[in-house]
C-alpha cells in the first residue's frame, strides 16, 4: 500500500492564481481530511470528509474548496491564491473516528505565494 | 476553549539518554489523546492513541501517559536515538464534534 500520496510536493503561485493540490489513498478510508501547518504552529483542520460525496468545514475553511467525487480522491482548490495561504499542508486519512481513527498523513505540499 | 499546551518548546539531549515530553490539555467532553511524531520536512506518524480508562501505552521505546484527572499526557523516550530527533505532536480528541486539536509540537534534538 502507498498509504496517502500527495502531488505536488512543492508548488510557488503568484498572487491571484488558483491551483489544485492532490491527494488520493489506497486504504479505503472513508474519513479524510486536508490540514495546514504554519511554522510554530500546530495543525488546523481546513475541510473533511466522511465519504464520497459529502464534504464539511473545519476551523480555517476560508479561500480553499474542496471536492470528494470517490473513495480515493480528496483534491483541495485554492481560489485566488494570497500570501497568508504559504504553508505546508497535509492529507490525511482514517478508517474511523475515535480512538480506533489512527490518521495516516501524506508527505505534505509546501505551499508558496509571492 | 479547547486548547493543548506542550512543554518544552524544544530539547536538546545526548544519545543514549532518557527524555519526557509534556502535554497538557483542557478539551470537553474528552475522547482520546494522541502522539505523532514529525521527521522534518515528512508528514506525522502516529505513535500511541490512549482513551480516558488507559493509563500508560507502549511503543517500543516510546511510553505515554495520560492522567486524564488532571488532564496531563506525556510522551517518555528510553535510550535516545539519533533518529529520535524530530518534532513530537500531541493530540487530544474530543469536543462537541470529535475534533482533534493538535499541540504546537515539542522539537526534539538528539546529538551524539
Amino acid at each position: 500500500n502507498a498509504g496517502v500520496t500527495q502531488t505536488p510536493k512543492f508548488r510557488i503561485l503568484k498572487i491571484g492564481q488558483s491551483m489544485t493540490l492532490q491527494c488520493t489513498q489506497d486504504m479505503n478510508h472513508n474519513y479524510m481530511y486536508w490540514y495546514r501547518q504554519d511554522p510554530g504552529m500546530g495543525l488546523k483542520l481546513i475541510y473533511y470528509s466522511v465519504g464520497a460525496g459529502i464534504t464539511d468545514k473545519g476551523e480555517v475553511p476560508n479561500g480553499y474548496n474542496v471536492s470528494r467525487s470517490t473513495t480515493e480522491d480528496f483534491p483541495l482548490r485554492l481560489e485566488l491564491a494570497a500570501p497568508s495561504q504559504t504553508s505546508v499542508y497535509f492529507c490525511a486519512s482514517s478508517y474511523s473516528v475515535g480512538e480506533h481513527g489512527e490518521l495516516f498523513f501524506g508527505e505534505g505540499s509546501r505551499l508558496t505565494v509571492l | 476553549k479547547n486548547q493543548v499546551e506542550q512543554s518544552p518548546q524544544s530539547l536538546i539531549i545526548l544519545e543514549g539518554k532518557n527524555c519526557t515530553l509534556q502535554c497538557n490539555y483542557t478539551v470537553s467532553p474528552f475522547s482520546n489523546l494522541r502522539w505523532y511524531k514529525q521527521d522534518t520536512g515528512r508528514g506525522p506518524v502516529s505513535l500511541t492513541i490512549m482513551t480516558f480508562s488507559e493509563n500508560t501505552k507502549s511503543n517500543g521505546r516510546y511510553t505515554a501517559t495520560l492522567d486524564a484527572d488532571t488532564k496531563q499526557s506525556s510522551l517518555h523516550i528510553t535510550a535516545s536515538q539519533l533518529s529520535d530527533s524530530a518534532s513530537y505532536i500531541c493530540v487530544a480528541t474530543g469536543g462537541s464534534q470529535g475534533n482533534l486539536i493538535f499541540g504546537k509540537g515539542t522539537k526534539l534534538s538528539v546529538k551524539p
